[in-house]
């Protein structure tokens, strides 16, 4: 699996948006882009996953650059619930891999505060 | 729906000692892993099943743990003797496992953590 690079932490504001980003230079054809969070004393929780086009759902959008190469998770209005560990993961789709490509690589991820 | 019940949610141990740690996934789901997780680092897969069978060990210390999951539901597992570096958060995770789903996300339990001491 491609090897992901994030920012260690970042403080947002409440109410604000929450732009997260991901560079992941060396990602394949076959890799898509998953997001999960942590909150603290949890476990990781999915948020999202992508391959080219960008993504929205309840929680989040995904936008992912045209030559896949780095992508940002956006928190359209950041609460304080949001505070938690982003990480960032790409991997090949267990669709595409059996059932050991569903093996998810974590890396440090960033560590994201939200203020009042 | 119910989630991934782990148990016991905290175990304090003195090294040398053994302890084991108890997994139940998401009723339907065929796929199972469980993940440690060392203070201020990312969850690390140590073993993933599907169904009753291993998937990838490769990552499991297997001088000192083991795991099983005899009927393909629930999941244990163990660590003897412990040692002061298995003091982490050990999470459990289970997915659908089915070949054609894109998604297929995991579901993780809330964990156990361990002190050794």
């Amino acid at each position: 699996d491609a090897k992901t690079t994030q920012p260690p932490s970042m403080d947002c504001a409440e109410g604000r948006a929450a732009n997260l980003p991901c560079n992941h230079s060396t990602i394949s054809g076959n890799e898509y882009v998953y997001w999960y969070r942590q909150i603290h004393s949890q476990g990781p929780q999915y948020i999202i996953h992508g391959l080219k086009n960008n993504e929205t759902n309840e929680m989040a959008s995904l936008i992912i650059t045209e030559d896949r190469k780095s992508s940002t998770l956006i928190l359209p209005h950041a609460t304080l619930r949001d505070t938690a560990v982003y990480y960032c993961i790409v991997r090949v789709a267990p669709h595409l891999s059996q059932a050991a490509g569903n093996k998810l690589t974590f890396g440090g991820g960033t560590r994201v505060l939200v203020k009042p | 729906e119910a989630g991934v019940a782990q148990s016991p949610r905290y175990k304090i141990i003195e090294k040398r000692q053994s302890v084991a740690f108890w997994c139940n996934p998401i009723s339907g789901h065929a796929t199972l892993y469980w993940y440690q997780q060392i203070l201020g680092q990312g969850p690390k897969l140590l073993i993933q099943f599907q169904n009753n069978g291993v998937v990838d060990d490769s990552q499991l210390p297997k001088d000192r743990f083991s795991a099983e999951r005899l009927k393909g539901v629930d999941s244990t597992l163990k660590i003897q003797p412990a040692k002061l570096e298995d003091s982490a958060v050990y999470l459990c995770a289970s997915s659908l496992g089915l070949a054609g789903s894109e998604g297929n996300e995991q579901f993780f339990g809330p964990g156990t953590r361990l002190t050794v001491l």
